[in-house]
C-alpha cells in the first residue's frame, strides 16, 4: 500500500533559522515525489518535484530511496514561508493520482 | 491561461440529500481528479476522469460518482449524504502529455448537517 507520513503537525522556527519538513513514504516501486504548499487563503499549489531537482523559493528536497524519505529543506526561513506543506507521492511518472500526507504547518516567527 | 475553477464555494446540505459539485479544468488539460480533504487531513483521492471515462478510483463508496464532459469540465455527485461527507472537495486538472503536475482549484466546502 502507498502511504506518506509527515510526522510533524506543526513546526515553528525563527526567521533566518534552517527549516526541515520531514516526509517518509512507503511504496514498493519507484514513485514520483512532490511537495505542495498552501498559503493562507490560497489554493494548493505545487512547490517542487523530485525529478526536477530544482530549488524553488530557496527550498530543496532530495529523494533518499534507502531511507524512503523526501525531506524539504531551506537554509534560512522567511516569514512568507509560513504555510501548510503537503508531501505527496505518485506511483509512477504518468498521469496518476496523488497520495498525500496529512501536512505540516510551518510557522516562521519574526 | 485560465486556472481551475470550482463551484459552488460553500454548500450546506442535510443528511440523506444529494449534491453536485462542479469543476472547470485548466485550459489545455484533459484529465480531472477529485479529492476529499477532511479537517486536519491531507487530500484523499476519490476518482479521476480522462476523456470522459473514469480512469481510477480511490477507496470511496459507489454513492460518490462523477462525470466528465467533452470540454473536460467535470462533476462530482454524492448521493445519500452522511455527516462524515463534510469536507473540502478539491478538483485538480492535469495533462497526460508527460509532466505529472496537477493544478488544483480553490475547493468547495461541503457541510452536512
Amino acid at each position: 500500500a502507498q502511504r506518506v507520513t509527515q510526522p510533524e503537525k506543526l513546526l515553528s522556527v525563527f526567521k533566518g533559522a534552517p527549516v526541515e519538513l520531514k516526509c517518509n513514504y512507503s511504496y514498493s516501486g519507484s514513485p514520483e515525489l512532490f511537495w505542495y504548499v498552501q498559503y493562507s487563503r490560497q489554493r494548493l499549489q505545487l512547490l517542487l518535484r523530485h525529478i526536477s531537482r530544482e530549488s524553488i523559493k530557496g527550498f530543496t528536497a532530495d529523494l533518499n530511496k534507502g531511507e524512503t524519505s523526501f525531506h524539504l529543506k531551506k537554509p534560512f526561513a522567511q516569514e512568507e514561508d509560513s504555510a501548510m506543506y503537503y508531501c505527496a507521492l505518485s506511483p509512477n511518472s504518468g498521469n496518476t493520482p496523488l497520495v498525500f500526507g496529512k501536512g505540516t504547518r510551518l510557522s516562521v516567527i519574526a | 491561461e485560465t486556472g481551475v475553477t470550482q463551484s459552488p464555494t460553500h454548500l450546506i446540505k442535510t443528511r440523506g440529500q444529494q449534491v453536485t459539485l462542479r469543476c472547470s479544468s485548466q485550459s489545455g488539460h484533459n484529465t480531472v481528479s477529485w479529492y476529499q480533504q477532511a479537517l486536519g487531513q491531507g487530500p484523499q483521492f476519490i476518482f479521476q476522469y480522462y476523456r470522459e471515462e473514469e480512469n481510477g478510483r480511490g477507496n470511496f463508496p459507489p454513492r460518490f460518482s462523477g462525470l466528465q464532459f467533452p470540454n473536460y469540465s467535470s462533476e462530482l455527485n454524492v448521493n445519500a449524504l452522511e455527516l462524515d461527507d463534510s469536507a473540502l472537495y478539491l478538483c485538480a486538472s492535469s495533462s497526460n502529455r508527460g509532466r505529472n503536475e496537477q493544478y488544483f482549484g480553490p475547493g468547495t466546502r461541503l457541510t452536512v448537517t
